[in-house]
Formats: C-alpha cells, sequence, structure tokens
C-alpha cells in the first residue's frame, strides 16, 4: 500500500464547479498534514494545513478524519486559474515528508 | 515575502562528475529539507536537516549523496558521482518548526549526460 494515496484525476470541470479531492495515508503515527498545489515544472507551494477540526480558507476547505486515516480537500466556485496538480503530504513525525503523486485539475471556461 | 532561493536554475552535467546544488534558506527557519522529481513522477523525500545535522534520509539518499550547511546561510546537497537516473528537478525546501509548513525553492534542474 502507497504511503500516501490520492485520486489519480485528472478531473476536468466547469468553472464554478465544486470538487473534491481525496487522500489517505498508511502511516497512523504522521502527525502533520498539507495540501500543496503544483503548476506545471514549478516548485510545490503551500496552500494549507489540515487540521482535525477541519480549515477553511476562503474557496478552500481542508478535513482530516485520523481514524480512517483520510484527508480531504473542497474547492468550491472553481477558477481558471485553479488549474495545476494538487499533492496532499503528510509528516511521518521524524522529519520525513511523504508526498501524494498528485491529482491533476483542469478548470474548463 | 520571504523566499527560498536555489541556484542554479538549470545544471547539465557528465556522467560521473560532482555537482553542488545549493539553497539559501528563510532566515528564521531552522528544518531543513531536500526532495526530487524525476520528471512526471511525483515529489520524493531524500534528507531533512535540522541543527547542523542529518535527522532523516530516504532509501535515495545513498552513499552518493551529502548534505552540509557551511557558512551558515547556504544549504547544500552534493551528488559526488552523478549517473543518468540522477537527472532530475531537486527542490531545497526549509520549515520554521518541525512538521510544520514547509516552503519550496523554486528548484535546480538537473541533467546528467
Amino acid at each position: 500500500r502507497k504511503e500516501v494515496e490520492q485520486d489519480p484525476g485528472p478531473f476536468n470541470v466547469p468553472e464554478g464547479a465544486t470538487v473534491a479531492f481525496n487522500c489517505t495515508y498508511s502511516n497512523s503515527a504522521s502527525q502533520s498534514f498539507f495540501w500543496y498545489r503544483q503548476d506545471c515544472r514549478k516548485e510545490p507551494k503551500l496552500l494549507m494545513s489540515v487540521y482535525s477540526s477541519g480549515n477553511e480558507d476562503g474557496r478552500f476547505t481542508a478535513q482530516l478524519n485520523r481514524a480512517s486515516q483520510y484527508i480531504s480537500l473542497l474547492i468550491r466556485d472553481s477558477k481558471l486559474s485553479d488549474s495545476a496538480t494538487y499533492l496532499c503530504v503528510a509528516f511521518t513525525g521524524g522529519f520525513k515528508t511523504i508526498f501524494g503523486a498528485g491529482t491533476r485539475l483542469f478548470v474548463k471556461a | 515575502e520571504p523566499e527560498v532561493t536555489q541556484t542554479p536554475s538549470h545544471q547539465v552535467t557528465q556522467m560521473g562528475q560532482e555537482v553542488i546544488l545549493r539553497c539559501v534558506p528563510i532566515s528564521n527557519h531552522l528544518y531543513f529539507y531536500w526532495y526530487r522529481q524525476i520528471l512526471g513522477q511525483k515529489v520524493e523525500f531524500l534528507v531533512s536537516f535540522y541543527n547542523n545535522e542529518i535527522s532523516e534520509k530516504s532509501e535515495i539518499f545513498d552513499d552518493q549523496f551529502s548534505v552540509e550547511r557551511p557558512d551558515g546561510s547556504n544549504f547544500t546537497l552534493k551528488i559526488r558521482s552523478t549517473k543518468l537516473e540522477d537527472s532530475a528537478m531537486y527542490f531545497c525546501a526549509t520549515s520554521f518548526g518541525a512538521n510544520t509548513e514547509a516552503f519550496f525553492g523554486q528548484g535546480t534542474r538537473l541533467t546528467v549526460v
């Protein structure tokens, strides 16, 4: 089983759509979780941290379910500029970071 | 806004040569990381570094790789004898605390020929 597993995508959605990404992690000792976005041939950029209580930043909402070892990201009112690859990331404690393979999102006009 | 700076942006080297990739962390960050991303593949953890020593390393980070922070500012990744399969984008990232948000540099594209 992969340490961090994501929907492979790609997701093709129209502008204004709501899209949800899922991610599971296998190491129950993982302590911190993040969503990053990566544009083609660019560095990963932090989108948001993920907390058990859930957190929201504008159109983006992230949730963590430790019991199910599941992380989600919801994007509301998709914009063309949201087109990117979304990376789920887990810190395993011990300073090791595991990236998921990413989910590609294409938002169309 | 503070940022992580990497040099060079692109390096071409012959197989068997040594390369050094450089990173200037965000000034108050204490934890440093190197990752690589082979074209079309996922981002892979190489090594984490804290308090002037390696905290953790992956299976990829073998004896050909080394890291150091020689002058208290630059954080470097050295590959002693490059192989074709070392061709990848190498990202440096830094964070203020352990397991906190990490910020990435723009990467060094290494091409081994």
